[in-house]
């Protein structure tokens, strides 16, 4: 049973430039959440997608954006990337309910330049 | 707002108890979780707790929840080298299930010989 699997797992880009991060939740989860985890931090909560729809979103600007398919993956987008936005991109899933699982991807590794 | 703290550092002797510290400022937690992180590597849930629990023990993970002084500790019985990670306290609001976690800065367990 495959977990929650991110693509790609390293990234270079430059200033300015626009980036698309890729998850798969693990079989049977429907909701996906993104986290940043910058080099020394603890992840900080970017949003969460359940039905195609972003339902909450942490203290990030527009520049972050998302997107949920009918098969409940998931994309990142970041615009305009600046030098701070160089982290580990975490996705989460889990199942609506009471449920506490939340399952991390390994992550995606982006460094800007 | 919400804030978790963690402690940076822990060092003990390998085949010693590990304990470790976190403080939560959210009173409205559900759940309060605990992470590892190995380098290089996503997060693994180690185990939670309810709000509603004072402990919960899993195999040689024991967990201590004080509500009124809003901390939480992890105890980890008979360290071992592969314990060598980052450990994450992460809470969880009461957002219906549209809710982020939010997560210390983590506690890097060193294991000495």
């Amino acid at each position: 049973d495959a977990g929650v699997t991110q693509s790609p797992t390293h990234l270079i880009k430059t200033r300015g430039q626009q980036v698309t991060l890729r998850c798969s939740p693990k079989s049977g989860h429907d909701t996906v959440s993104w986290y940043q985890q910058a080099l020394g931090q603890g992840p900080q909560f970017i949003f969460q997608y359940y039905e195609e729809e972003e339902r909450q979103r942490g203290n990030f600007p527009d520049r972050f954006s998302g997107h949920q398919f009918p098969n409940y993956s998931s994309e990142l987008n970041v615009n305009a990337l600046l030098l701070g936005d160089s982290a580990l991109y975490l996705c989460a899933s889990s199942a609506v309910g009471p449920t506490l699982g939340y399952t991390f991807g390994s992550g995606t590794r982006l460094t800007v330049v | 707002g919400e804030d978790v703290e963690q402690s940076l550092f822990l060092s003990v002797r390998e085949g010693d108890s590990s304990v470790i510290n976190c403080t939560y400022t959210d009173s409205s937690s559900t759940y309060l979780y605990w992470y590892k992180q190995e380098p290089g590597a996503g997060l693994q849930l180690l185990t939670y707790i309810f709000s509603n629990m004072d402990m919960k023990q899993d195999q040689r993970l024991t967990v201590l929840l004080n509500k009124k002084d809003k901390h939480l500790s992890l105890r980890i019985a008979d360290t071992q080298t592969g314990d060598s990670a980052i450990y994450f306290c992460a809470e969880r609001g009461t957002g219906g299930g549209a809710d982020g976690l939010t997560f210390g800065k983590g506690t890097h367990l060193i294991i000495q010989p």
